[in-house]
């Protein structure tokens, strides 16, 4: 079975320029999530989906943070525009279906470097 | 508000020796713990899972964690460490109205020296 599949894995770009991710969960999980892992420290939380729907995005920082999971499957994370401070791995991870309990499958992670 | 402590970022064992990887939580209600590990380039695996069956937990390539609830701990060990246990160790806390939302700890590095 395949597992998460993420790209790009690595990205540089200079500040002030989009950037998108991409993620494809592993076949009948529900349940999406999206985290940031800044050099050093755990992952935390960006947004998380149940299909379609983004059920918890209160972490995202919307000011120029995007996210979407059309016909509830694969997912887009953008940012536009980038900031030095955005420097991290972003993580995309799935499950079924998605409770406390539930174990939760990563990807390898994109790693962005903003210059 | 749930939260993880991971106590030492980095830690050094020899090969065969006993792996001890500390963890404590705060949550005001009853928490599931994990412990994940990740290897270098690659995302996280999850070795062990405690959902409040049995308080001694047995995971995968030897480890096992035990939940005590008075000391509210949730310590990673491993008998006797290998060198493909080298890497990245984290413990995260969920609860049951966070609808699967992990809070992992900083992490704590492993070194196993031959």
């Amino acid at each position: 079975e395949a597992g998460v599949v993420q790209s790009p894995r690595y990205k540089i770009i200079e500040k002030k320029q989009p950037v998108a991710f991409w993620c494809n969960p592993i076949s009948g999980h529900n349940t999406l999530y999206w985290y940031r892992q800044n050099l050093g420290q755990g992952p935390e939380l960006l947004i998380r989906y149940e299909n379609e729907e983004a059920v918890d995005d209160s972490q995202l920082p919307k000011d120029r943070f995007s996210a979407e999971r059309l016909k509830g499957v694969d997912s887009t994370l953008k940012i536009q525009p980038a900031e030095l401070g955005d420097s991290a791995v972003y993580l995309c991870a799935s499950s079924a279906p998605g409770t406390s309990t539930d174990t939760q499958y990563f990807g390898p992670g994109t790693r962005l470097t903003v210059l | 508000a749930q939260s993880v402590t991971q106590l030492g970022s980095h830690v050094s064992v020899s090969e065969g020796a006993l792996v001890l990887l500390r963890c404590n939580y705060s949550s005001s209600v009853p928490p599931y713990l994990f412990w994940y590990v990740q290897y270098p380039n690659q995302g996280l695996q999850l070795l062990l899972k405690y959902t409040s069956a049995a308080t001694l937990v047995k995971g995968i390539n030897g480890f096992e964690a035990e939940f005590k609830k008075s000391e509210t701990s949730f310590h990673l060990t491993k008998p006797s460490a290998h060198m493909s246990d080298a890497a990245e160790y984290f413990c995260a806390v969920s609860t049951y109205n966070q609808g699967g939302k992990l809070i992992f700890g900083q992490g704590t590095e492993l070194s196993v020296k031959p």
